[in-house]
C-alpha cells in the first residue's frame, strides 16, 4: 500500500505569495493533519480533516487554511507569506474516527517551503 | 506554552548501551503518549506508544516507561545501534481527536 504523499517537495516562494501545498493520504484513510515543524518552534499542529470538515484546529493565524476533498485528499493554502513561513509542512493521514480509541498517524515526508 | 517538555536536545550513545530520552507534561487531559522517530528527509514514523494505564510498555528494544503521578514518561533504547541514530520526538494526545502536542525532540547519535 503506497504511503502518505505530499507535492511539491521543495517550494520557494517570495514574500506576500500564497501558496498551495497538496496531500494525498493512505487509501482507505480519511482523516488527514496538517504540521508545521521548524527547528525554533518544532513540530506544531496546524489543522485536521476527516469527511471534509475541520475537525482540530491549532493555534496558527488565519493565513493558514486547508480543505479536504471527497476523496480524501487534502490541500493546505498559506495566503501573504511571511518569511517566518518557512518550514516543513507535513502531512499525516489516520483512519479515521470510530476505528479505535487512538487513530494511528503516518506522516508523509513533507513539502519543505523557502520564503525569500 | 510548551506543553510537553522532552529532554536532553541532543544525545550521543556508544553502540550497544541504553539511550534514555525524558519527557514531561503538563495537561492531565492528555491520554496517549506516543514516540516518533524521524531520519533526515523523511516524516516522523510512530515508534511505540503508550496509554496512562499502564506504567511500562515494550516492544522489542525500545520501552516506555511512564510516571502519571509526576506526569512523565521516557523512551529507553536498549542495545543501541547506529541505525537507530535520528531524532526523536515524544508527543501526547488527548482521545477523540489526531492534534499531536510534541516535544522539542533528542537528536540521538550512536556512535561505533
Amino acid at each position: 500500500k503506497a504511503g502518505v504523499t505530499q507535492t511539491p517537495r521543495y517550494l520557494i516562494k517570495t514574500r506576500g505569495q500564497q501558496v498551495t501545498l497538496s496531500c494525498s493520504p493512505i487509501s482507505g484513510h480519511r482523516s488527514v493533519s496538517w504540521y508545521q515543524q521548524t527547528p525554533g518552534q518544532g513540530l506544531q499542529f496546524l489543522f485536521e480533516y476527516f469527511s471534509e470538515t475541520q475537525r482540530n484546529k491549532g493555534n496558527f493565524p488565519g493565513r493558514f487554511s486547508g480543505r479536504q476533498f471527497s476523496n480524501s485528499r487534502s490541500e493546505m493554502n498559506v495566503s501573504t507569506l511571511e518569511l517566518g513561513d518557512s518550514a516543513l509542512y507535513l502531512c499525516a493521514s489516520s483512519l479515521g474516527p470510530g476505528q479505535g480509541f487512538v487513530e494511528t498517524q503516518y506522516f508523509g515526508p513533507g513539502t519543505r517551503l523557502l520564503v525569500l | 506554552q510548551q506543553q510537553v517538555k522532552q529532554s536532553p536536545q541532543s544525545l550521543i550513545v556508544q553502540k550497544g548501551g541504553i539511550s534514555i530520552i525524558n519527557c514531561a507534561y503538563e495537561n492531565t487531559a492528555f491520554d496517549y503518549f506516543p514516540w516518533y522517530q524521524q531520519f533526515p528527509g523523511k516524516g516522523p514514523a510512530l515508534l511505540i506508544a503508550i496509554r496512562p494505564d499502564v506504567s511500562e510498555k515494550k516492544e522489542g528494544r525500545f520501552t516506555i516507561s511512564f510516571n502519571k503521578s509526576a506526569k512523565q514518561f521516557s523512551l529507553h533504547i536498549m542495545d543501541s545501534q547506529p541505525g537507530d541514530s535520528a531524532t526523536y520526538f515524544c508527543a501526547a494526545l488527548t482521545g477523540g481527536g489526531n492534534k499531536l502536542t510534541f516535544g522539542t525532540g533528542t537528536q540521538l547519535k550512536v556512535e561505533l
